[in-house]
C-alpha cells in the first residue's frame, strides 16, 4: 500500500517570493508516479505537475518545479515568483504502475500575501 | 474539449435517505474514480471503474456503491445516509493513469 505525508498543514508566502511545499511518500513498488494537485476555493482539483519515478530529472512546469529525492522518498514542490492566484490547497499524490488508485496526502493550505 | 462534469453541484438530504451522484468523464476516458473529501479525513478513495467493471474499491461500507455505463458515464449511490456522509464527492477520469487524473468540480452533499 502507498502512503503520502504532507507535514505542513499551512504555509504562507509573500507575493513574488519562492515557497517550497514538502511531501514524503512510502511505497513498495519500484515503478510509480507522483503528482501535485492544486485545489482553489472553486473546489476543482487541478494537476500542477507530475513525475515518473524512473526519471531522475526533476519535472518543471513554468513557475512550478519539484525536487524528487527517490532514496529519501521525498517529493517537494517549489513555486517561484508566487502570485495571488497560487493561493489554494495543494495535495501531493502517488500512484503505482499497476491499476492502483491515486493516493493523496492531507494537503497544505498555501496563502499568498500581497 | 469538455472536462469532467459532475451533477448536481449541491445536494441536501435527510438521514436515512439515499442519493445518486453522476459523473460524465472526458470523452475517450474509460477510467472513472470517485473520492470522498472531508476536512477531517482528507481525500479518501471510494472506487474506480474501467470499461463498466469495478477495478478497485476503497474501505467504505456497502452503503456506498457505483456503476459505470457503456458510454463511460458513472454514478455513485449512497443508501441509508448518515450525518457523517456529508462531504465533497469528487469524480476523476483518466485515459492512462500515469498521466494523472482530471477531476470534476465535485458534488457537495449535506446530510441533515
Amino acid at each position: 500500500a502507498q502512503t503520502v505525508t504532507q507535514s505542513q498543514p499551512e504555509m504562507s508566502v509573500q507575493e513574488a517570493e519562492t515557497v517550497t511545499l514538502s511531501c514524503t511518500y512510502d511505497t513498495s513498488e519500484s515503478d510509480y508516479y507522483l503528482f501535485w494537485y492544486k485545489q482553489p476555493p472553486s473546489r476543482q482539483m487541478i494537476l500542477v505537475i507530475r513525475q515518473e519515478a524512473y526519471k531522475q530529472q526533476n519535472a518543471t512546469e513554468n513557475r512550478f518545479s519539484v525536487n524528487f529525492q527517490k532514496a529519501a522518498k521525498s517529493f517537494s514542490l517549489k513555486i517561484s515568483d508566487s502570485q495571488l492566484g497560487d493561493a489554494a490547497m495543494y495535495f501531493c499524490a502517488s500512484r503505482g504502475s499497476g491499476n492502483t488508485p491515486l493516493v493523496f496526502g492531507k494537503g497544505t493550505r498555501l496563502s499568498v500575501i500581497a | 474539449k469538455a472536462g469532467v462534469t459532475q451533477t448536481p453541484r449541491y445536494l441536501i438530504k435527510t438521514r436515512g435517505q439515499q442519493v445518486t451522484l453522476s459523473c460524465s468523464p472526458i470523452s475517450g476516458h474509460r477510467s472513472v474514480s470517485w473520492y470522498q473529501q472531508t476536512p477531517g479525513q482528507g481525500l479518501q478513495f471510494l472506487f474506480e471503474y474501467f470499461s463498466e467493471t469495478q477495478r478497485n474499491k476503497g474501505n467504505f461500507p456497502g452503503r456506498f456503491s457505483g456503476r459505470q455505463f457503456s458510454n463511460s458515464r458513472s454514478e455513485m449511490n449512497v443508501s441509508t445516509l448518515e450525518l457523517g456522509d456529508s462531504a465533497l464527492y469528487l469524480c476523476a477520469s483518466s485515459l492512462v493513469g500515469r498521466y494523472g487524473y482530471t477531476f470534476g468540480s465535485g458534488t457537495r452533499l449535506t446530510v441533515v
